[in-house]
């Protein structure tokens, strides 16, 4: 049973525009969101958070939004650019230790 | 400035093979995860550590153990490799539970067991 859903598996965007990243969940005892990032051969880095106490969060391009009532959060990328172009996870996390569940991700490709 | 450091890159298994995957951290996290991603599918908790002595099974525990002897190592163990098992596998660290804290990633062991 898929708790974090990310249901567009690629994005293409034109560079300077906004890419918009959605991400599911089922799970209403989530207490925060994260949204990680990763290129080929690589492993994920951390992008942006947001508490399920918030609705917004903002780091320079990147915000983040959260929509509780809809279990439904939205990464915004204002201006994409080309080395945006990578995988993107939703992850969720419960509980004590830490522990992330992620989405399938979403590849994104911005282009020139 | 090494991070997380996981050991081999690359391996390919034959079935019923045993293996270790190695992941060493030199942040002095207490919290350690091991993850794996099939292909077009988000990374799945193995196992994962609150700090040396102590573990505890993840989504995907099958088939897998672990140890924690000290806080920089967490080895990750395949007893009879499976072709299910094929995947590229995650070691991440964190400095403590807390949900926002940033867990920082290896770049990932790439295994195929044939």
């Amino acid at each position: 049973d898929q708790q974090v859903k990310q249901n567009s598996p690629s994005l293409s965007v034109q560079e300077g525009r906004i890419s918009i990243l959605n991400c599911d969940y089922t799970n209403s005892m989530f207490d925060y969101f994260l949204w990680y990032k990763k290129y080929p051969a690589e492993g994920p880095t951390f992008l942006i958070s947001i508490s399920s106490i918030k609705d917004k969060n903002e780091d320079g391009r990147f915000t983040v939004f959260l929509n509780k009532s809809a279990k439904h959060l939205s990464l915004h990328i204002v201006p994409s650019q080309p080395g945006d172009s990578a995988v993107y996870f939703c992850a969720a996390s419960a509980g004590q230790g830490g522990k992330l569940i992620f989405g399938q991700g979403t590849e994104l490709s911005v282009k020139p | 400035n090494a991070g997380v450091t996981q050991t081999p890159k690359f391996r390919i298994l034959k079935i019923g093979q045993s293996m270790t995957l190695q992941c060493a951290q030199d942040m002095n996290h207490n919290y350690m995860y091991w993850y794996r991603q099939d292909p077009g599918m988000g990374l799945k908790l193995i196992y994962y550590s609150v700090g040396a002595g102590i573990t505890d099974k993840g989504e995907v525990p099958n088939g897998y153990n672990v140890s924690r002897s000290t806080t920089e190592d967490f080895p990750l163990r395949l007893e009879l490799a499976a072709p299910s098992q094929t995947s590229v596998y995650f070691c991440a660290s964190r400095e403590t539970g807390v949900p926002d804290t940033e867990a920082f990633f290896g770049q990932g062991t790439r295994l195929t067991v044939v």
